[in-house]
């Protein structure tokens, strides 16, 4: 079985700086890596997803995030955020090669300060 | 119109009534899924539907009573419900199950029983 950490249940930043939301997974299998976004009141929807190949993953609204197998981690990033950029932000892991369905992480809320 | 449409957006319910969620998706998707999602708690998978056929149903209680007449419609029948069951419920649907298959989520269908 596989399970996602998220690290941060809520990550404050100002508007325009830099934030990085980790992910840490365990499987003893191959995997499928996802990050989903949910804005108030909606539902989740797709970011960014690691199938295979380069290890840099590049998303929707200038976000992205790295495949590191290694360290069995796959943390979101963007170099400038938005107030707009305010949601839950949840990471996602399904074993490859099967129909598994993904297991999500708890979430971590991003909060953006004028 | 497009994507996974849930109805209706908000409801509320006494413990002793009948209610029916319904999901719809215009996506051509073959799987389908009921999420429950509480506060502070991780999304919880509560049924899978792949070709209209039940594949997965995780523990769920029986006051909770899922349908799918189609491939593109599903339902989720309520009757006599806890007040715990108050929640986000999500509807979600993918290509194919699981897997590779990203998920496409709709705005949910809040819940409070009283």
């Amino acid at each position: 079985a596989q399970s996602v950490t998220q690290l941060d249940s809520q990550v404050p930043v100002f508007e325009e700086a830099p934030v990085e939301l980790r992910c840490n997974y365990s499987s003893s299998v191959s995997v499928y890596l996802f990050w989903y976004v949910q804005y108030p009141n909606q539902g989740l929807q797709l970011l960014l997803k690691y199938l295979s190949g380069s290890t840099l993953v590049k998303g929707i609204n200038g976000f992205e995030a790295e495949f590191n197998k290694s360290q069995t981690s796959f943390h979101l990033r963007k170099p400038s955020v938005h107030i707009s950029d305010t949601a839950e932000y949840f990471c996602a892991v399904s074993p490859s090669g099967g129909s598994y369905i993904p297991t999500f992480g708890r979430g971590t809320s991003l909060i953006v300060h004028p | 119109e497009t994507g996974v449409t849930q109805t209706p957006r908000h409801l509320v319910m006494g413990m002793t009534n009948k209610k029916s969620l319904k999901c719809e998706q215009h996506l051509g998707h073959n799987a389908m899924y009921w999420y429950k999602q509480s506060a502070k708690k991780p999304l919880e998978l509560m049924f899978v539907y792949s070709l209209e056929e039940r594949v997965e149903n995780n523990s769920v209680p029986s006051r909770f009573s899922p349908e799918c007449p189609n491939s593109s419609h599903l339902f989720l029948h309520l009757h006599t419900l806890q007040p715990e069951d108050s929640a986000l419920y999500l509807c979600a649907s993918s290509q194919v199950r699981g897997g590779n298959s990203p998920l496409h989520f709709g705005n949910g269908t809040r819940l409070t029983v009283t």
